[in-house]
């Protein structure tokens, strides 16, 4: 059964460091992954999707890897800023329609 | 840019009633999903449909039911509202691949409504 993992559970920075969200799955047969932002109380955001066969993903300050056979992902914020504040949840998918998340990072970026 | 939406942000019913939560989005995605939040539960799946009028169950369908009678609507149900079901529902659409493939792809969510039962 796939089980995905996100360590440290919650993070403070102060503004302007460059951080690391990690993302572990136990099973290496996924379709794709991807980063998700929720800030409280609202749904979540589409930030990156990384297909099985491609290695990283980027989209302004963010870039995403991943690396299946070791079953990791990560999630590189550049220059972080206090709007970077929210939780960040990866997602697998692996053989059905569904996707399997971990339980999130919560982010606080000092100003 | 796609949409989600549903039609609540904050609702509040009382045990026993039956309770309809409605998700519509526009971008004529196959596939469509509810999920609950609870705090140290993280998300949990609780129906998909991947076409019209077709359902499967998720990971914990216990107390709700599905409707999906249009493409782009997809409605869960609380059949007799339980105070355990109090939670944060979330409504998420995505594409398939097409060619009658049952992989998919990227998911996009609802703003999500804030569910109280008293």
């Amino acid at each position: 059964k796939q089980e995905v993992t996100q360590i440290p559970a919650a993070l403070s920075v102060p503004e302007g460091e460059n951080l690391v969200l990690n993302c572990s799955f136990t099973d290496s047969a996924i379709y794709n992954l991807q980063w998700f932002r929720q800030d409280p109380g609202k749904g979540l955001t589409s930030l990156l999707l990384i297909q099985s066969s491609q290695r990283e993903q980027t989209s302004g300050r963010l870039n995403a890897s991943l690396d299946k056979s070791s079953g990791r992902s990560t999630l590189y914020i550049a220059a972080s800023q206090p709007g970077d504040s929210a939780t960040y949840l990866c997602a697998v998918t692996s053989g059905t329609y569904k996707y399997i998340f971990g339980t999130g990072t919560r982010l606080k970026v000092l100003a | 840019d796609v949409k989600v939406t549903q039609s609540s942000r904050y609702l509040v019913k009382r045990t026993g009633e039956k309770v309809f939560l409605e998700c519509v989005q526009d971008m004529d995605h196959e596939n469509m999903f509810w999920y609950r939040q609870d705090p140290g539960l993280g998300l949990r799946l609780i129906y998909f449909s991947y076409d019209v009028k077709m359902k499967e169950k998720g990971d914990i369908p216990e107390g709700y039911s599905v409707s999906r009678e249009k493409k782009e609507r997809f409605s869960l149900i609380l059949e007799s509202a339980s105070t355990n079901q109090t939670s944060m529902y979330l409504c998420a659409s995505s594409p398939s691949l097409g060619l009658g493939s049952l992989s998919y792809n990227e998911q996009f969510f609802g703003p999500g409504t804030r569910l109280t039962v008293l």
